[in-house]
């Protein structure tokens, strides 16, 4: 497929537990985000790679979360000691370059009980 | 900080009616400003986009979007809604021209009455 692929789709996992969300991003596109989706909510900003560094990690809400692309491509979310209120719809996006329109992956669906 | 207000939750609109969605930004300096649909199980998709210039922008879909400095908005427009129009519509700014994260409205749920 040519899109932003992601994966799992849904993930239900227990509080506590420790979830990894995986992105594939289109093929050759530098720039990488993630961005979380509350019920009834517009998606927040959490994080943006540019190539394999974390260039803006503001959104972050707490040190429960983490994110890496260590080759420029996949990025994993990480949330460790999951709690419900991380229950959200995580989506990804990629660019081409800087300032080029961002491609959204369909997202991972996180149910925490 | 920036935000953007999308004043209604929900929308009604007929079929083959005209269509208007509200969105208000708070930015100092000009904005780059977008508008996303999400439809149920697909991702968002760009319908389009403002940076500078005309302040009519053209879109995807036979979408329009007005940028108007001294109301602090950027207004969406259809002449003639159709029912697979029926969707999510999101407002979004950015001070960087998107290479930093996007700021959403809460979005606007548009209905479509046959």
């Amino acid at each position: 497929g040519a899109g932003v692929s992601q994966t799992p789709s849904n993930k239900v996992t227990e509080k506590g537990k420790y979830v990894e969300l995986r992105c594939d991003p289109i093929s050759g596109h530098t720039a990488l985000y993630w961005y979380r989706q509350s019920l009834g909510q517009g998606p927040e900003f959490l994080i943006y790679f540019q190539g394999t560094g974390a260039a803006d990690d503001s959104g972050l809400p707490n040190d429960r979360f983490f994110a890496v692309r260590p080759e420029g491509s996949v990025s994993t979310l990480k949330i460790q000691r999951t709690e419900r209120g991380d229950s959200a719809v995580y989506l990804c996006a990629s660019s081409l370059f800087l300032y080029t329109e961002a491609f959204f992956g369909q997202g991972t669906r996180l149910t925490v009980v | 900080a920036q935000s953007v207000t999308q004043p209604d939750i929900h929308i009604t609109v007929s079929e083959g009616a005209s269509l208007e969605l509200r969105c208000n930004y708070s930015y100092g300096a000009t904005p780059y400003l977008f508008w996303y649909v999400q439809s149920p199980g697909q991702g968002l998709q760009l319908l389009l986009k403002y940076f500078s210039g005309d302040t009519l922008v053209q879109g995807i879909k036979g979408f329009e979007a007005e940028f108007k400095r001294s109301q602090s908005s950027f207004n969406l427009r259809k002449p003639s809604v159709h029912w697979s129009d029926a969707a999510e519509y999101f407002c979004a700014t950015d001070s960087g021209g998107g290479a930093d994260g996007l700021t959403f409205g809460k979005g606007t749920h548009l209905i479509i009455q046959p």
